[in-house]
């Protein structure tokens, strides 16, 4: 019962691409976020939605910018890649604002 | 702002042993802490928070707000509690419509539970 699923399991971009990630939730939440996680830094917020159409920088968005066109749907754009972008990027989303709920994530490696 | 800090990134014990994942913040505000687990290949999960006040599979935390803690502890480690563990704290933050709660997570401690 996947609740929160994010397109690619990995993906391999060039530097320089325009890099889609994409989120879909089933759960009729409002709220979704998306963060990368690095080793010993843990998660790190890049944005975050309360409702559809609306958007809020997290701690860490630059080089990034965000899609909000559906409720069930929250789309990360790496406008252009670079190599410090590698990472695993995280999905989630809440009812509330806790209990999150993640999905699988995405390990992307720019080159 | 606010601020989650584990001081360990790696953490082994043996089968049996107890053990303790340390976790403290930083909010002047009124605090609410998780703790979420990683298993290999797993995503992402809640393992407890502390307004429940609840024991899930053997990990109990206690909010501890002189010491500004939310410390982990199972008395007893089992081989299959090998994973990596996130404190969490939901503080409020302001948007552009006003203010919401959201999670700052901590960097994370790596647990190896040894036969």
């Amino acid at each position: 019962d996947v609740k929160v699923t994010q397109s690619s399991r990995y993906l391999v971009k060039r530097t320089g691409e325009k890099v889609f990630l994409e989120c879909v939730q089933d759960m009729d939440h409002e709220n979704m976020f998306w963060y990368r996680q690095d080793p010993g830094l843990g998660l790190r917020l890049i944005y975050f939605s309360y409702d559809v159409k609306m958007k809020e920088k997290g701690d860490i968005p630059e080089g990034y910018s965000v899609s909000r066109e559906k409720k069930e749907r929250f789309s990360l754009i790496l406008e252009s890649a670079s190599t410090n972008q590698t990472s695993m990027y995280l999905c989630a989303s809440s009812l509330a604002n806790y209990g999150y709920t993640f999905g699988s994530g995405t390990r992307l490696t720019v080159v | 702002a606010q601020r989650v800090t584990q001081p360990e990134k790696l953490l082994s014990v043996f089968k049996g042993a107890p053990v303790e994942l340390k976790c403290n913040y930083s909010y002047s505000g009124s605090p609410e802490l998780f703790w979420y687990v990683q298993y290999s290949r797993q995503r992402l999960q809640l393992l407890l928070r502390h307004i429940s006040r609840e024991s899930i599979k053997g990990f109990t935390a206690d909010l501890n707000k002189g010491e500004t803690s939310f410390h982990l502890k199972k008395p007893f480690a089992q081989e299959e509690d090998s994973a990596m563990y996130y404190c969490a704290l939901s503080a409020s933050r302001q948007i552009s419509s006003g203010s919401a709660r959201q999670l700052t997570f901590g960097s994370g401690t790596q647990l190896t539970v040894l036969p």
